[in-house]
């Protein structure tokens, strides 16, 4: 069955430090889709990346980096130089079951950043 | 460009009403989905709508439905409220429906947070 699992349920960091969010899912797919979204408070999920499971180059993306490892089943997401203004719940999530559809999510992570 | 946008952002609801929240895909876009987060559940699918047909259905009871209209517009309703629905609803859209064969990127609205009391 397709899952998405993170672990790391809430981090606290200070202005400036670098994170890094972990995502490890599970897909019975030889060929799929990750995603990372952010939840700010306002409650709407902003995407943030899709990448293809044959692509594993790592991304970057201004602060934002992304690094995919197929053999160990992880997409994990760095924030270089964390702001204030990062402080939200993290998504990441890859196609469901049901006729890969829709998506299903890991349960997120909350990153605070403070001042 | 506009995004996705949701009606109301906030309700109020008594146990036993119903309910009905609304959704404007991003101009273009054909396909629309509805999630459902709470905090015990996470995000949860409900369904995709797709030219006016209902294309895939999550494990909901038949309280909640949708509909799409021709303009790609969409509704969910939820009937007989129980406390249990208070959640934050999330309205999706993508050009296209289905996620994993075409990568295709579904983009989130603000949602709904519906309070029943």
């Amino acid at each position: 069955a397709q899952k998405v699992t993170q672990a790391q349920t809430e981090i606290s960091v200070v202005e400036k430090e670098d994170v890094t969010l972990d995502c490890v899912y599970e897909t019975r797919d030889t060929t799929y889709y990750l995603f990372w979204y952010k939840q700010p408070p306002s409650g709407e999920l902003v995407f943030l990346i899709r990448r293809n499971s044959f692509d594993e180059q790592n991304e970057i993306s201004g602060r934002y980096s992304w690094n995919f490892q197929k053999s160990t089943s992880s997409f994990n997401f760095t924030i270089t130089a964390s702001q204030v203004v990062d402080s939200a719940v993290y998504f990441c999530a890859l196609p469901a079951d049901m006729g890969r559809r829709a998506l299903t999510f890991g349960s997120g992570t909350r990153l605070q950043v403070q001042p | 460009k506009a995004g996705v946008t949701q009606t109301p952002r906030y309700l109020i609801k008594t146990r036993g009403q119903q309910v009905t929240l609304s959704c404007s895909p991003i101009s273009g876009h054909r396909s629309v989905s509805w999630y459902q987060q709470t905090p015990g559940q996470g995000l949860q699918f409900l369904f995709e709508y797709f030219s006016e047909t209902q294309r895939n259905k999550g494990n909901f009871p038949g309280r909640f439905s949708g509909r799409q209209f021709s303009n790609s517009r969409s509704e969910m309703n939820v009937s007989t409220l129980e406390l249990g629905d208070s959640a934050l609803y999330l309205c999706a859209s993508s050009l296209v429906f289905g996620v994993a064969t075409s990568g295709n990127t579904i983009y989130f609205g603000e949602g709904s947070w519906l309070t029943v009391v």
